[in-house]
């Protein structure tokens, strides 16, 4: 296993265009969690997921995002009617929850709205 | 709600030029004080994990130290590949999510 691994690295999208992110965690990992970045500030924590259920929704920044993992696996996180203040760099993390509670990072994906 | 700051917000060092990072918070209920490396357009990278004040973790040139109130992350003489911002972050008792700070873009000079 290679660590966390996140698709598109980029993504250049229209305004009002819908946009899709994927995140595969480390194997073992049962905790996996989603994180925006922009520029000169640091991760903001936007929802996490203990296998399939997603325990925290609050976080996220408005009702057109959303995230999933159908099967306790691989995430996805979607924007709808993307807006000039999506672009940003989101991440994603995972964690195993019965070990020593380190978040390992993906590379992130660079979503740029035009 | 959980509050981490960080400082200075940048630094520049001559290589070999000793120097520490500063991280405060405000949480309730500790649940870690991590450390993170971020070069460029990459994701953060894993450094310490601390969990209650007088614990102390080595790295390499590295070394992450913790009080009630605060952090320090300790770099003794740098090197040019040490350069990067480091983010630091706490888990508190709410929220499984980490709150970051906004980091230190740390920049060493051969």
């Amino acid at each position: 296993d290679t660590g966390v691994s996140q698709n598109p690295r980029h993504k250049i999208t229209k305004r009002g265009q819908n946009v899709t992110f994927r995140c595969d965690p480390i194997s073992e990992h049962n905790r996996l969690y989603w994180y925006r970045q922009t520029l000169g500030q640091g991760p903001e924590f936007l929802t996490y997921f203990q296998n399939e259920a997603q325990l925290e929704k609050s976080r996220l920044l408005s009702d057109r995002f959303s995230a999933e993992r159908p099967k306790g696996s691989f995430s996805t996180l979607e924007i709808q009617r993307t807006e000039q203040g999506d672009s940003a760099m989101y991440l994603c993390a995972s964690m195993w929850l019965e070990g020593t509670r380190e978040a390992f990072f993906g590379q992130g994906t660079r979503l740029t709205v035009v | 709600e959980d509050q981490v700051t960080q400082s200075p917000e940048a630094l520049r060092l001559q290589e070999g030029e000793s120097s520490s990072l500063n991280c405060s918070y405000t949480v309730s209920g500790l649940r870690g004080l991590f450390w993170y490396r971020q070069d460029p357009g990459k994701g953060p990278e894993f450094l310490f994990t601390l969990y209650s004040a007088g614990e102390e973790k080595e790295k390499e040139r590295l070394k992450a130290t913790l009080t009630k109130k605060e952090s320090f992350l300790h770099i003794t003489a740098p090197k040019p590949e040490d350069s990067a911002t480091y983010l630091c972050a706490v888990r508190g008792g709410g929220a499984d999510g980490l709150t970051f700070g906004k980091g230190t873009h740390l920049i060493i000079q051969p």
